[in-house]
């Protein structure tokens, strides 16, 4: 499985570290997403690029901050994060928020926070 | 915003029975209803989508219902199998906005 690509797949990072998580995807699609998914909780929408654009910032604190280079490429990059940021960190894509709905995701980045 | 709750959070089923999950949602704007499976360890898999002109949707053993009126979807497994074990997830969205709302999962064991 090599559409949705996530590196790194674990990271332990300090409180004052800085750090990126990065998606790539091999799929065409120009619609990329990050989700945050935490023990007992749903699944959370952080981040929405449509062509390369947020369209979508779902309240996330600003010690998450996402770039979009192209439209193949996600980072996000965290700064003085918190323990209860402790999670896995889940890219995904998908066509376009227009036509397609079926959202692909990557293996996910296992985040601890020290 | 668009609230999506699931249940049940755990369902314990022996081998061959079919077993049932709930999702209701509450904004009526809501027309995309996809569910994913996600195996211990492993991303999430889209199994299975049904839109709000259907009412019902089904491929194999798996199908989803849709109640637009009492705003619930269900999905229903039949013959479980032991590889059917994992979290499923429901969601809601409403269309050409991408913005996905998940529920909050159930785990799902079928036993040998």
């Amino acid at each position: 499985e090599t559409g949705v690509t996530q590196t790194p797949r674990h990271l332990v990072m300090g409180m004052t570290n800085k750090k990126s998580l990065k998606c790539e995807q091999h799929l065409g699609h120009n619609a990329m997403y990050w989700y945050k998914q935490s023990a007992k909780k749903p699944l959370e929408l952080m981040f929405v690029y449509n062509f390369k654009e947020q369209t979508e910032n779902n309240s996330v604190p600003s010690r998450f901050s996402p770039e979009c280079p192209n439209s193949s490429h996600l980072f996000l990059h965290l700064h003085t994060l918190q323990p209860e940021d402790s999670a896995l960190y889940l890219c995904a894509s998908s066509q376009d928020l227009a036509s397609s709905y079926e959202q692909y995701f990557g293996p996910g980045t296992r985040l601890t926070v020290t | 915003g668009e609230n999506v709750e699931q249940h049940p959070s755990t369902l314990s089923v022996q081998e061959g029975d079919s077993a049932v999950i709930k999702c209701t949602y509450s904004d009526s704007a809501s027309n995309y209803f996809p569910w994913y499976k996600q195996e211990l360890g492993k991303r999430p898999q889209l199994i299975i989508d049904i839109r709000s002109n259907v009412g019902e949707k089904k491929d194999q053993r798996i199908a989803v219902t849709l109640n637009k009126t009492a705003k619930h979807f269900s999905l229903h497994i039949t013959e479980t199998q032991p590889e059917d074990s994992a979290v499923y997830f429901c969601a809601a969205s409403w269309t050409s906005y991408g913005k996905l709302t998940f529920g909050q999962g159930t785990i799902l064991t079928v036993h040998p």
